[in-house]
């Protein structure tokens, strides 16, 4: 399996525009995570899913932060407006394999400076 | 609320010496735990992980882990740490009911001197 994948690695914007990151999931996990990682507040966990559902979105900063998990193999992390305080690395995760195993699997990120 | 404690917020070692990093967690019922590791500019990757049976958990590169129940207590260990162990580390913790999620501690930054 390719892992978990995000696009785009890099991304660099302008205040204001909308943002979307993008995450395929381990095929056959059914719980895939969004964390946001910046220098000053470490990893934060925005929204988790559980079979395309989501479950906790108590971690989403405000109502410029949606997400969304269409099917079981694509979710999409959408930033509009954005601003400079939005700025971090975004990563997605996935785990699966019922409730024995939390094991979570991280994607390599997507760095977001919103200039 | 449940929650992960990481003692230390950065920890500088010379090479060969040994390592040991505190994690405590706060729930006193059914857990598992992790450790993962985030290399510089890289994605947390996972380091070892306790479900049940031996406390002491061997994970990669030479890293251990020792899961104490009666002290809410999941150190990292390694005997002799080498310069590429130069990364961040974060503990974290399941637990029943808590639907797949992990609780992360906040990390603790490693840097090895050559």
């Amino acid at each position: 399996d390719a892992g978990v994948i995000q696009s785009p690695r890099h991304e660099v914007t302008e205040m204001g525009q909308e943002v979307t990151l993008r995450c395929k999931p381990i095929s056959g996990h059914d719980y895939l995570f969004w964390y946001r990682q910046t220098m000053m507040r470490g990893l934060e966990l925005l929204i988790y899913f559980n079979n395309n559902v989501p479950i906790d979105d108590s971690g989403m900063p405000e109502d410029r932060f949606s997400a969304k998990m269409p099917n079981a193999s694509f979710s999409t992390l959408k930033i509009q407006p954005s601003e400079p305080r939005d700025s971090a690395v975004y990563f997605c995760a996935s785990s699966g394999g019922g409730a024995a195993s939390y094991e979570q699997f991280f994607g390599p990120g997507t760095r977001l400076t919103v200039l | 609320a449940q929650s992960v404690s990481q003692h230390n917020h950065h920890v500088i070692l010379s090479e060969a010496a040994s390592l040991e990093l505190g994690c405590n967690y706060s729930y006193g019922g059914t857990v598992n735990l992790f450790w993962y590791v985030q290399y510089p500019g890289q994605h947390l990757q996972l380091l070892l992980k306790y479900f049940s049976g031996d406390p002491l958990v061997k994970g990669i590169k030479g890293f251990e882990a020792e899961f104490i129940k009666s002290k809410f207590s999941f150190n990292l260990r390694k005997p002799s740490v080498q310069w590429s162990d130069t990364a961040e580390y974060f503990c974290a913790v399941s637990y029943g009911g808590s639907q797949g999620n992990l609780i992360f501690g906040k990390g603790t930054k490693l840097s090895v001197k050559p």
